[in-house]
């Protein structure tokens, strides 16, 4: 079946600016978590969520970053006030049931502040 | 914070080679996953070990795990000029589990043909 799905796949835009992230996870898959990458790093978890309700937040590094997932299947994440330092690109995953599960990863949205 | 570390940073080797790459990390883990990225953008699952594992093969892969050491190793046999590509290993931590995972930084894999 259709793996993670992101969109946008590139996003710019201006500092100070809010932008949203959409990720549609793989039908049937209850977990879903948000990561950001920057170059030459690893992914740097910000957020899971198990169905509707967000079940660790504790990677959103400040309160300009929140993210939903009203019918627990699509997932936005949203991005107040962006600033230079938000440039990344931006991975969304999802997993069967619990978050021990494998993670299946989308091929993230590109975020560039200017 | 980063959990995992992955050593080396960069390897480069020839065609038919074996690689070899190591992960450390520092507190309790539930699980441990490996992931492929080419190009910096979507990560490719390769295989998940349990803590309560030691090792697990997956065609050309083989990964332990030393939960006493808190190390793991993923070994590519045969390699192939298509196995470049970045490496991470990522935690999931125990107990507590919330589904977070945590990457290292990643080993760099270019296989010349």
């Amino acid at each position: 079946g259709a793996g993670v799905s992101q969109t946008p796949s590139n996003k710019v835009t201006e500092k100070g600016k809010y932008v949203e992230l959409r990720c549609d996870p793989i039908s049937g898959h209850t977990a879903l978590y948000w990561y950001r990458q920057s170059l030459g790093q690893g992914p740097e978890f910000l957020i899971y969520f198990q169905g509707t309700g967000a079940a660790d937040d504790s990677g959103l590094p400040n309160d300009r970053f929140f993210a939903v997932r009203p019918e627990g299947s699509v997932s936005t994440l949203k991005i107040q006030r962006t600033e230079r330092g938000d440039s990344a690109v931006y991975l969304c995953a999802s997993s069967l049931r619990r978050g021990t599960d494998t993670q299946y990863f989308g091929p993230g949205t590109r975020l560039t502040v200017l | 914070s980063q959990q995992g570390e992955e050593d080396p940073q960069a390897l480069s080797i020839q065609e038919g080679e074996n690689a070899t790459m190591n992960c450390s990390y520092k507190t309790s883990i539930n699980n441990l996953q490996w992931y492929r990225q080419n190009s910096g953008r979507g990560l490719v699952h390769l295989i998940l070990i349990r803590s309560n594992e030691r090792e697990k093969h997956s065609g050309r892969l083989r990964v332990t795990l030393d939960t006493s050491k808190k190390s793991s190793s993923l070994l590519i046999t045969a390699s192939r000029a298509a196995d470049t590509a970045s490496y991470f290993c990522a935690t999931g931590l125990g107990s507590s589990n919330t589904g977070k995972l945590i990457f290292g930084q990643g080993t760099t894999l270019q296989v010349k043909p």
